[in-house]
């Protein structure tokens, strides 16, 4: 089974800066990565697939990048709802699909 | 808009088996392009994927659970099912359904039902 790793746990960022995410793969995931963003009492929302491509409706300040075993999503400048928690989940080599741990995005 | 909902009972016995449904609105359940998913949370945790169905009744499930855990379609009422066996302490968990691009990502979930496996 393919583990997958988030770093920080916990982010603690001021509105309007840049947050970076991290997500590291235990083996070679290819670009088969997701993100998704979770609000307490909410279901989790699709932000990112094929690790680099917006979901619909999606803001453009977020953005992924990264392939292999290593993934980043970014969040170009913090707005107050962008405050979550992250999770990254791999589609390669299926099932399972692996999640992250997740990595709360708190405010500064 | 596609919509998902879960229903079934919130409370469930130790050594009992957890019934849940997602009815799908908005969207048919029989297009050629979707997996339908589980996947549960428990409080407090991260995600944990149980378990995918194509129309077709095609399954995929979590090689940890797959022992207990059955997922099953109807589609002549748009739903799919989750069955999971000799339920713990361990099983209590937000339960989501969602649709799943065949084999990727999950883009659509419903808004999720707590089970709690208490006696």
């Amino acid at each position: 089974e393919i583990v997958m790793t988030q770093s920080p746990a916990t982010l603690s960022v001021s509105p309007g800066e840049r947050a970076t995410l991290s997500c590291r793969a235990s083996q070679s995931v290819s670009s088969n990565l997701a993100w998704y963003q979770q609000k307490p009492g909410q279901a989790p929302r699709l932000l990112i697939y094929d690790a680099s491509t917006r979901a619909t409706g999606i803001p453009a300040r977020f953005s992924g990048s990264g392939s292999g075993t290593d993934f980043t999503l970014t969040i170009s400048s913090l707005q107050s709802e962008d405050f979550a928690v992250y999770y990254c989940q791999h589609y390669n080599n299926w099932p399972p699909y692996s999640f992250g741990q997740g990595t709360k995005l708190e405010i500064k | 808009q596609l919509q998902l909902q879960e229903s079934g009972p919130g409370l469930v016995k130790p050594s009992e088996t957890l019934s849940l449904t997602c009815t799908v609105s908005g969207g048919s359940i029989s297009s050629s392009s979707y997996h339908w998913g589980w996947i549960r949370q428990p409080p407090r945790k991260g995600l944990e994927y149980i378990g995918s169905i194509y129309y077709s009744g095609s399954t995929y499930y979590n090689p940890s659970l797959k022992s207990r855990v059955t997922i099953s379609v109807d589609t002549s009422k748009n739903q799919f099912s989750l069955k999971l066996s000799s339920v713990t302490a361990a099983d209590t968990a937000v339960y989501y359904c969602a649709r799943q691009r065949r084999g990727t990502y999950f883009d659509y979930w419903g808004q999720g039902t707590l089970v709690t496996v208490s006696s």
